[in-house]
């Protein structure tokens, strides 16, 4: 199935820094997701978006639906090493979710 | 609230074995549920899904297969596992908005 290309692949960062990561697909989407998977765990949803635009925030967290419906980004404020982990985007249309290949974030106290 | 569950959690099995991956959603009705397969490189590959009971739709040919027998019931199986089999599976249901949320996935080892 499709892949969304999703960059950066891993981050090293300090402690209170800001993060930033996207997604581009080559296909236009209805809802773009963003997640974050702990190791041994199922991903959690941190949030959705639905419109073309969109821009949302869930606390530190800010993500964005781009305007052509083919791209997104997530972007991370002030990094605590609870951040550590896997960010993967997904994109949705019809029956189907296409993921991006992972951010690997890890946060140095 | 809907939450989703699915057993067991690890699982080490011989090869040529059976094997029966469960899952259940509860708080919602008629959901769309997923089977996924993750690599140790992160990538998730689609294998099963289903619009309702009784309707499987097959991404990938391979060793497994899925049933539906109620509503809120999704399970993958296989009559004799592989090696290549192992891996990290994920349910998943979403909604109709087109949010997905996932389980906490089944670690299966085979030896």
């Amino acid at each position: 199935g499709q892949q969304l290309n999703q960059s950066p692949q891993s981050m090293f960062i300090q402690e209170g820094e800001d993060v930033s990561m996207n997604c581009t697909s080559s296909s236009i989407f209805n809802t773009w997701l963003w997640y974050k998977q702990d190791p041994g765990e199922g991903p959690v949803l941190l949030i959705a978006l639905y419109k073309a635009g969109e821009l949302t925030s869930n606390g530190r967290l800010t993500a964005q639906f781009g305007i052509t419906r083919k791209d997104s980004f997530l972007n991370i404020s002030a990094s605590i090493p609870s951040d550590v982990g896997i960010y993967f985007c997904a994109g949705h249309t019809g029956n189907q979710f296409y993921f991006g290949t992972g951010t690997s974030l890890t946060v140095i106290p | 609230s809907q939450t989703i569950h699915q057993w067991p959690a690890t699982l080490v099995q011989p090869v040529g074995s059976p094997l029966s991956l469960e899952c259940t959603v509860e708080g919602t009705s008629n959901p769309n549920l997923y089977w996924y397969r993750q690599a140790a490189g992160r990538g998730l590959q689609l294998l099963f899904y289903s619009v309702g009971i009784g309707q499987i739709s097959s991404e990938v040919p391979q060793n497994l297969s899925a049933s539906r027998p109620q509503d809120r019931q999704f399970i993958l199986s296989s009559k004799k596992l592989l090696l290549s089999d192992s891996g990290f599976y994920l349910c998943a249901w979403s909604r109709t908005a087109g949010e997905l949320f996932f389980g906490e996935g089944s670690r299966l080892t085979v030896l």
